[in-house]
């Protein structure tokens, strides 16, 4: 099983769809999760942060679930400019030194 | 926020030569940094963990006398592809944390060909 899990898709889905992403991570003592979103052949660009509370900015919502080892990210009103590949980051050990990034769930939003 | 620079951003190499990728984190100090590979349509996958003033953590799989990393300052790791062969053409990424909220920082990315 690997460490942490994303569904590749791709999701395509037409303007002013909401759309929801999971990851799975398989070690319970991890610290600290992330949402990366990466345009095609350009750097990973911090999303947002995900927090046991849950947290919102804008049209983007995450959530933790340390109980069954997920994360979610929900897009709101997708945008033409929000397709994209979104990675899941899970990080633990001392420090949070090892991280893990999920392989990516690619999205299409199309007019 | 915290800013990270990688340079070059791509480069062209023969087989056999050696080529030196630089990262610098521009306005704070990372006693740590990070390299990454991705290879198309594949995820990042880490290559090691770039340590100040020690050695660099390899990942199980990654040759350390072919991928040289040095961290000599607390803002610049760099890692020097030696040797190079075509199949170590990628997409070679550095991200280093100040340990803040922002998570951790990409430099721009180095695509290498090497033909």
């Amino acid at each position: 099983r690997k460490e942490v899990e994303q569904d590749p898709g791709p999701f395509n889905v037409p303007e002013g769809a909401t759309v929801a992403f999971n990851c799975t991570y398989s070690n319970s003592a991890s610290q600290s999760f992330f949402w990366y979103r990466q345009d095609c052949r350009k750097e990973p660009k911090l999303l947002m942060s995900v927090y046991s509370s849950g947290n919102e900015d804008g049209r983007f919502t995450a959530q933790l679930n340390r109980a069954s080892q997920y994360i979610s990210l929900l897009i709101r009103d997708s945008k033409l400019s929000d397709s994209a590949t979104y990675l899941c980051v899970v990080t633990s050990g001392t420090g949070g030194f090892k991280t893990i990034f999920g392989a990516g769930t690619r999205l299409f939003v199309k007019a | 926020g915290a800013v990270v620079s990688q340079h070059p951003s791509r480069v062209i190499c023969k087989s056999g030569t050696s080529v030196k990728i630089e990262c610098r984190s521009l306005d704070f100090q990372a006693t740590t940094m990070f390299w990454y590979r991705q290879f198309p349509k594949q995820s990042l996958m880490l290559m090691a963990t770039s340590n100040e003033g020690s050695k660099a953590t390899y990942e199980q799989g990654v040759e350390k006398d072919k991928f040289l990393i040095n961290h000599a300052s607390l803002t610049l790791s760099t890692l020097t592809v030696t040797s190079a062969h075509p199949e170590d053409s990628s997409f070679y990424i550095c991200s280093a944390t100040d340990r803040g909220p922002s998570g951790y920082t990409f430099g721009s990315g180095t695509r290498l060909t090497v033909v």
